[in-house]
């Protein structure tokens, strides 16, 4: 199995394009998970999705916008990409909530850099 | 509000030492806490977690990590540390609502022959 996998890896953007960031699982999860890691922050949730169809914001969702249309993909759009967005992304997924038995499985990231 | 501190950024141990990375945590009710380590260019991995009853977890690779509700701690400890160690490790805490889960700045091991 895949498990959680990230497309691109590495993107170099100019401020004010857009892109899509994919995230895609083989797990048969129900829950995925959108975040940024950047230095001495640690991750921070960006956006959520319990579910098909289903979307909800975390802790820094500003400048962000995400779908869930398939259960085995959850895209990360940048409508209008800003210097302040340039991070590593990235996406998890899990069969319930953080709080199960089951763990969250991360993807290997993709690096963003916003010019 | 909930939040996690590491205190340590960067902790250097010979291989075969033991190793502790502390984590404190502060939040309002009984919390949730993780430990994941991140590999270099991976995503990150669950070693442990503690949600109640004994205060002692133990994980994966041999690791483990004592839940102190008097300290507000959260610390993981490894008896014996292999080269293949060195990563950086995450503490989080969370409760059982909606998105509230917050990770720690993470501390950054190196392990030295």
């Amino acid at each position: 199995n895949a498990g959680v996998t990230q497309t691109p890896k590495f993107r170099v953007l100019k401020t004010g394009q857009s892109m899509t960031l994919l995230c895609a699982q083989d797990m048969n999860h129900e829950y995925m998970y959108w975040y940024r890691q950047d230095p001495g922050m640690g991750l921070r949730l960006i956006h959520y999705s319990v579910g098909e169809g289903t979307t909800a914001k975390g802790e820094v969702p500003d400048g962000y916008n995400v779908s869930r249309l398939k259960k085995q993909n959850f895209l990360l759009g940048l409508e209008s990409a800003a210097p302040s967005q340039t991070s590593v992304y990235f996406c998890a997924s899990s069969y319930e909530d953080h709080y199960s038995n089951q763990p969250q499985h991360f993807g290997d990231g993709t690096r963003l850099s916003i010019l | 509000a909930q939040s996690v501190t590491q205190p340590d950024i960067h902790i250097t141990v010979s291989e075969g030492a033991s190793l502790e990375l502390r984590c404190n945590y502060s939040y309002g009710a009984t919390p949730y806490l993780f430990w994941y380590v991140q590999s270099p260019g991976q995503g990150l991995q669950l070693l442990l977690k503690y949600f109640s009853g004994d205060t002692l977890v133990q994980g994966i690779k041999g690791f483990e990590a004592e839940f102190k509700r008097s300290q507000s701690s959260f610390n993981l400890r490894k008896p014996s540390v292999h080269w293949s160690d060195a990563a950086e490790y995450f503490c989080a805490v969370g409760a059982r609502t909606g998105n509230q889960f917050y990770f720690g700045t993470g501390t950054s091991l190196t392990v030295i022959p």
